[in-house]
Formats: structure tokens, C-alpha cells, sequence
């Protein structure tokens, strides 16, 4: 069984256009996060949540919004794409203060 | 605050010599280290985890690395390179600042493994 998967794995949309990716873990962690991972491989955090609720929200724009329907679940809401959201997404899971184990990443190519 | 640096964006090494992946860190907490291996195209898979307990960590496909507290260093070797160990490592520190976990990354060391 997948520990962390993301739906879908490429996503194609013109800008302008909303999208969600999907996030679920079966690790039985409390805490995922969303990265954002850009042409030259930096990784950005975006989102945290613990127990369902938000700890760490860093810059981004506010056309980026979490959701946390459970403790399993994290998906990202992506309104209004623009060309520069253009990236692969990593959803992630943890035990509190533990290491991360990672999803096979979403590729948003915005034209 | 924390903040980690790995030194060396690129490192090019031959199959069956030493790796050398050299990353420094600082951080106001007792800090948790761990280094991540991201193949091409796939998620990061993690390689190895420092958490205050022997300060040579030992990871998976004969990686390891050891934390210096005087020199705030969490270097990643491996004796001898694999065409497979080609990928992108990344280091991480991690610390414990206003009841959360602040997970912060490196830039990214690209690994170059020529036969």
C-alpha cells in the first residue's frame, strides 16, 4: 500500500483556471504539509497541519488554500492560475517533530 | 531561527569512489537533522535521521553521516559510489520553536556519478 499518495500525478489546465491536488496518508500521522518544488529543485514549504489545524502557513498567494477534511487528508485549492504556479507539488507526513515521508509529487504545468 | 546550507550545489564523482555531501546548519533548539535522496522524476525517500542520540548515523544503501556540534556540521559519505546514488540530496534540520515542527531544507546538492 502507498503511504502517502497525491492525485492526480500531472495536471495540465490553462491560466486562469482552479484546480485541487489530493492528498491522503495511511501512516497514521498527525501532521502533513504541502511543498512547492520550482525548475531548480528548491523546496518550498507552503502548508502544515496538525490534528487538522493550521501551523505553518508561509508566504504564498492567497489563491492557495488548504483543506484538511481529516487527520489522513490534506488536498491544496489552486484558484486564478497563473504561469509562475507552474511546478511539481509534494504533499508530505509526519509524527509530530518526526521525519517526513513523502508523495511521487504533483506535476502543474499552467500554459 | 534556523537555517541550513548545503555547500555544494554540484558534485561529480566516479563510480566506486568516495562521496563527500557537506552541509551545515544552525539552529536556536537541540536540532533533528536528516538528509533526503530525490531521484529523478519521484518523491524524497528519506536516507538518514540525526536525533541526539550517537552522533554517527548510519542510513540506507551505505550512506552515512555524523553530526558535529563544534562545527555545526551533518556531512553525508558513502565510501564508494553507485551509478544508482546519481540524484539529489537534500539536508534538513528541524527544531522544536513555538510548540511546532519547523522542517527547514537545503538548496539541493546534485550528485553526477560518471562511469
Amino acid at each position: 500500500d502507498t503511504a502517502v499518495s497525491q492525485t492526480p500525478k500531472y495536471l495540465v489546465t490553462q491560466m486562469g483556471n482552479d484546480k485541487s491536488i489530493k492528498c491522503e496518508q495511511n501512516l497514521g500521522h498527525d501532521t502533513m504539509y504541502w511543498y512547492k518544488q520550482d525548475s531548480k529543485k528548491f523546496l518550498k514549504i507552503m502548508f502544515s497541519y496538525n490534528n487538522k489545524e493550521l501551523i505553518i502557513n508561509e508566504t504564498v498567494p492567497n489563491r492557495f488554500s488548504p483543506k484538511s477534511p481529516d487527520k489522513a487528508h490534506l488536498n491544496l485549492h489552486i484558484n486564478s492560475l497563473e504561469l509562475g504556479d507552474s511546478a511539481v507539488y509534494f504533499c508530505a507526513s509526519s509524527r509530530q517533530y518526526g521525519e517526513q515521508f513523502f508523495g511521487p509529487g504533483t506535476r502543474l504545468t499552467v500554459l | 531561527a534556523q537555517s541550513v546550507t548545503q555547500l555544494d550545489s554540484h558534485v561529480s564523482v566516479s563510480e566506486g569512489t568516495p562521496v563527500l555531501l557537506r552541509c551545515n546548519y544552525s539552529s536556536s533548539y537541540s536540532p533533528s537533522l536528516f538528509w533526503y535522496v530525490q531521484h529523478p522524476n519521484k518523491g524524497l525517500q528519506l536516507l538518514l535521521k540525526y536525533t541526539s542520540a550517537a552522533t554517527l548515523v548510519k542510513g540506507i544503501n551505505g550512506f552515512e553521516a555524523e553530526f558535529k556540534k563544534s562545527e555545526t556540521s551533518f556531512h553525508l559519505t558513502k565510501p564508494s559510489a553507485h551509478m544508482s546514488d546519481a540524484a539529489e540530496y537534500f539536508c534538513v534540520v528541524s527544531g522544536v520553536g513555538g510548540g511546532s515542527y519547523i522542517p527547514t531544507f537545503g538548496r539541493g546538492t546534485s550528485l553526477i556519478v560518471h562511469p
